[in-house]
């Protein structure tokens, strides 16, 4: 079955960039929308944004101005970007998959990788 | 943007129990709603989507009602196993939005 791999440096300086990948395995990355989510310690979960395999992107309007989304068909990923970080980027992130048949619920999980923003 | 408001934050309840969280939407989002269970440590895992149907291998105490703004989770006899904290989504249109989270303890 569809399994997904998030990947990417576990800590990142203040005002860098984080970039994280996930690799879809057991299937191939067509035809859905894959999401990136985040969640602090200890608190709730936050959509970051979206991606299609066209490259057609949404993105939640409290983090647009610092992030981009991207997709690489040919190896089966999806990779993310949050320019100037700080401290309040500390998170676990996700990725996911949006099933089409399933009213566009987050069906696939990946484990989720900790991201700590820190000097 | 669409706001998710759940209620309650946290509850404690027995074994056996009937458990019940709602979940309302700011605007209409017809039957647009899942929701999930999260472990510690763990990723999300997606219960109910479209409102009511249960995703495959979930048990079938849990259920999903609802429709336009206003939506609830049952979960019909409480097992020792269903603590964690569950969360509501809305993925009528982006950005998707999660309710804030209902921790369920087992007394």
């Amino acid at each position: 079955q569809v399994q997904l791999q998030e990947s990417g440096p576990g800590l990142v300086k203040p005002s860098e960039t984080l970039s994280l990948t996930c690799t879809v395995s057991g299937g191939y990355i067509s035809s859905y929308y894959w999401s990136w989510i985040r969640q602090p310690a200890g608190k709730g979960l936050e959509w970051i944004g979206r991606i299609y395999i066209s490259g057609s992107t949404n993105y939640n309007p409290s983090l647009k101005s610092r992030v981009t989304m991207s997709v690489d068909t040919s190896k089966n990923q999806f990779s993310l970007k949050v320019t100037s970080v700080t401290a309040a980027d500390t998170a676990v992130y996700y990725c996911a998959r949006e099933g089409a048949r399933k009213g566009d619920a987050f069906d696939i999980w990946g484990q989720g990788t900790m991201v700590t923003v820190s000097s | 943007d669409i706001q998710m408001t759940q209620s309650p934050s946290s509850l404690s309840a027995s074994v056996g129990d009937r458990v019940t969280i709602t979940c309302r939407a700011s605007q209409s989002i017809s039957i647009y709603l899942n929701w999930y269970q999260q472990k510690p440590g763990k990723a999300p895992k997606l219960l109910i989507y479209a409102a009511s149907s249960l995703q495959s291998g979930v048990p079938s105490r849990f259920s999903g009602s609802g429709s336009g703004t206003d939506f609830t989770l049952t979960i019909s006899s409480l097992q020792p196993e269903d603590f964690g904290t569950y969360y509501c989504l809305q993925s009528y249109s982006p950005p998707r939005s999660f309710g804030q989270g209902t921790k369920l303890e087992i007394k």
